[in-house]
């Protein structure tokens, strides 16, 4: 079973600050999701990547498939990306969905 | 868009009732799954299903049973609810795509349901 390690748990930055959230993996995977939700419960889906970088706006996502790590980083982060984000890996084993393999989540908050 | 509706937001039960949480995604998605989000614990997988009257357990299935008689519905049924069982309760379905030996899948979520055992 894979073991998803996230990291910092907790993060309280300043408006504009640079984010960086990290997340670390024990098993070789198909693909790695990070995730946003919000207050209220609503998950919404960031990024899926199997490697390299991904961009999107403000966020960005990158994957060391080698180091089995993933970085999530929120450039000019504003109080709006508040929020719990959380690393999902997924391995594929050929028998059908497995399902993912959450990480516990890093809980931002941005003030103003 | 892709759509995954939860029939409820909030529910309150009573220990020993009989729970049914139903699930429904418009986009033919093969794969559907069940998590419960706990405090402290993360998501955690209950059950899931990749095809219809297909189910397989997920890490935590125990008190939970699952059917999935039409592709784009997936219920989660508590056969007795217990108090140990009050959680938020999240589906999610997902579309495989395959290409040689790469394989990608994003998981849509739907709204969470909030379910409170008294």
């Amino acid at each position: 079973k894979n073991e998803v390690e996230q990291s910092p748990q907790n993060l309280t930055a300043q408006e504009g600050e640079f984010i960086t959230i990290n997340c670390s993996y024990s098993v070789g995977i198909s693909a790695l999701h990070w995730l946003q939700q919000h207050p209220g419960g609503g998950i919404v889906s960031l990024f899926m990547l199997s490697s390299g970088k991904k961009k999107h706006g403000r966020l960005i996502a990158t994957i060391n498939i080698q180091e089995k790590h993933s970085s999530l980083h929120i450039t000019a982060s504003h109080p709006r990306d508040s929020a719990v984000y959380i690393c999902a890996v997924y391995m594929y084993s050929g028998g059908g969905a497995d399902g993912l393999t959450f990480g516990k989540g890093t809980h931002l908050i941005i003030q103003p | 868009d892709v759509k995954v509706t939860q029939s409820s937001r909030y529910l309150v039960k009573r220990t020993g009732e009989k729970v049914f949480l139903e699930c429904v995604q418009d986009m033919d998605h093969e794969n559907m799954f069940w998590y419960r989000q706990d405090p402290g614990l993360g998501l955690r997988l209950i059950y899931f299903s990749y095809d219809v009257k297909m189910k397989e357990k997920g890490d935590i299935p125990e008190g939970y049973s699952v059917s999935r008689e039409k592709k784009e519905r997936f219920s989660l049924i508590l056969e007795s609810a217990s108090t140990n069982q009050t959680s938020m309760y999240l589906c999610a379905s997902s579309l495989e795509i395959t290409s040689g030996s790469h394989y990608t899948d994003t998981q849509y979520f739907g709204p969470g349901t909030r379910l409170t055992v008294l």
